[in-house]
């Protein structure tokens, strides 16, 4: 069983529509919360990044922690066909051996059509 | 300034032959990565660098080899190419973890290099 675990989909919205994207994880460790967004045939940059639990909004999009439930999620309000991307969760210890390393999920393919 | 670069893009190898995988990068970042991205795996950790001169392993690192012999850049080396090394190859960097001011985590991506092993 993987560290962190992410439905790949893929997504299909229409423009507008509210996106629900959700990560679950097993290591306690992790205090560091990350989304990245990775366009066709490009790396990945980061979009969304928390501590310990909590929300976080930007913009049209908001990241969740739930630490009791170990589960993350990702919200696009009025979701456009350019976040049409995939989108990976990531995270991270604060401390020990592993620090510095991220743990990513499989990655949510999105496509938002006009 | 150019970020994370990676050469070359492309490329395709026949079973058996070796390469090296070049990771450049201009932000002065102490830690370095090489991912591979498979379809339906995500990025999966091969080898990392937390600074010049030494290396470390990752979930994936067999059949790969790494150097940092310089702070900027970091090499991914294929000895012998298996079919099974076909995938996208990205190379990341990020300042130390608990850097005050940062992003906690946030790794810069290069374009990636795509691998064919026949």
């Amino acid at each position: 069983q993987k560290e962190v675990e992410q439905d790949p989909g893929p997504l299909s919205v229409p423009e507008g529509a509210i996106v629900s994207l959700n990560c679950t994880y097993s290591n306690s460790a992790f205090q560091y919360f990350m989304w990245y967004r990775q366009y066709s045939r490009k790396g990945p940059e980061l979009l969304m990044y928390t501590y310990s639990s909590g929300n976080k909004e930007d913009g049209r999009f908001t990241a969740q922690v739930d630490k009791s439930s170990k589960y993350i999620s990702l919200f696009i309000r009025d979701s456009q066909p350019s976040d049409s991307a995939t989108y990976l969760c990531a995270m991270s210890p604060d401390r020990g051996s592993t620090l510095g390393r991220l743990y990513f999920g499989r990655g949510t393919q999105l496509t938002v059509w006009p | 300034n150019a970020g994370v670069t990676q050469t070359p893009k492309f490329r395709v190898l026949k079973t058996g032959q070796s390469m090296t995988l070049l990771c450049a990068q201009d932000m002065n970042h102490e830690y370095m990565y090489w991912y591979r991205q498979d379809p339906g795996m995500g990025l999966r950790l091969i080898h990392y660098s937390v600074g010049e001169g030494t290396t470390a392993k990752g979930e994936v690192p067999d059949g790969y080899n790494v150097s940092r012999l310089k702070k900027q850049n970091f090499l991914l080396g294929l000895e012998s190419a298996a079919p099974s090394q076909t995938s996208v190859y990205f190379c990341a960097s990020s300042y130390p973890p608990l850097t005050s001011g940062r992003a906690k985590g946030e790794q810069f991506f290069g374009p990636g290099t795509r691998l064919t092993v026949l």
